[in-house]
């Protein structure tokens, strides 16, 4: 079956302006996450939703950074006013169910550059 | 907090070694660890995962093992390969089910 996809693959935008990364989880998988990746460094956690609820956005690093998952599948992260700090990669990942037994399966990233 | 720690940073072997990679975490108090495969440029691709109850896992080639009271888990890779050239993370699963990575190690495996 398909794998996490996420759309753009890439994003270049201005300093200021508004970006939505989208992600497409594996079919079926209750739970999905976002994290945030720089150059040379491990993925660091965002936010993890089961189902449509935030159940741990603790990883948004301020209130520009929203996400949304309405309908329990595809979600949006949403950053607002970006700043040069944010340029990334943004990975998504989804898995069966949450608490510790699943494995998550990644997509392949949105790679953001904020001039 | 957890951290996690990669060592080493980076590996450059000749084809078919056996080579082993360490990873530290700070608290014991894991549901399980994961170790990655990350491709230049691509996401992630899970290799292993071993829950909190066992000490070890296999697959192929791979062999991880985990020893929660030492914070320590090792990935064992047998007759390396080329193609086995990659990034490879390891991440513990803590509370809410939020992954926290090392921050890697980088394998080259020369023909």
């Amino acid at each position: 079956g398909a794998g996490v996809s996420q759309t753009p693959s890439n994003k270049v935008t201005e300093k200021g302006k508004y970006v939505e990364l989208r992600c497409d989880p594996i079919s079926g998988h209750t739970a999905l996450y976002w994290y945030r990746q720089s150059l040379g460094q491990g993925p660091e956690f965002l936010i993890y939703f089961q189902g449509t609820g935030a159940a741990d956005d603790s990883g948004l690093p301020n209130d520009r950074f929203f996400a949304v998952r309405p309908e329990g599948s595809v979600s949006t992260l949403k950053i607002q006013r970006t700043e040069r700090g944010d340029s990334a990669v943004y990975l998504c990942a989804s898995s069966l169910f949450s608490g510790g037994t699943d494995t998550q399966y990644f997509g392949p990233g949105t790679r953001l550059t904020v001039l | 907090k957890q951290e996690v720690t990669q060592i080493p940073a980076a590996l450059s072997v000749p084809e078919g070694e056996n080579l082993v990679l360490n990873c530290s975490f700070t608290d014991s108090a894991i549901y399980n660890l994961q170790w990655f495969r990350q491709d230049p440029g691509k996401g992630l691709t899970s290799l292993l995962l071993i829950q909190s109850s066992q000490r070890e896992q296999t697959s192929g080639r791979l062999n991880a093992s985990l020893d929660k009271s030492s914070g320590r888990s090792t990935l064992y890779i047998a007759a390396s390969q080329p193609g086995d050239s990659a990034t490879y993370l390891c991440a513990a699963e803590t509370s809410g089910s939020r992954l926290t990575f090392g921050e890697g190690t980088q394998l080259t495996v020369n023909p």
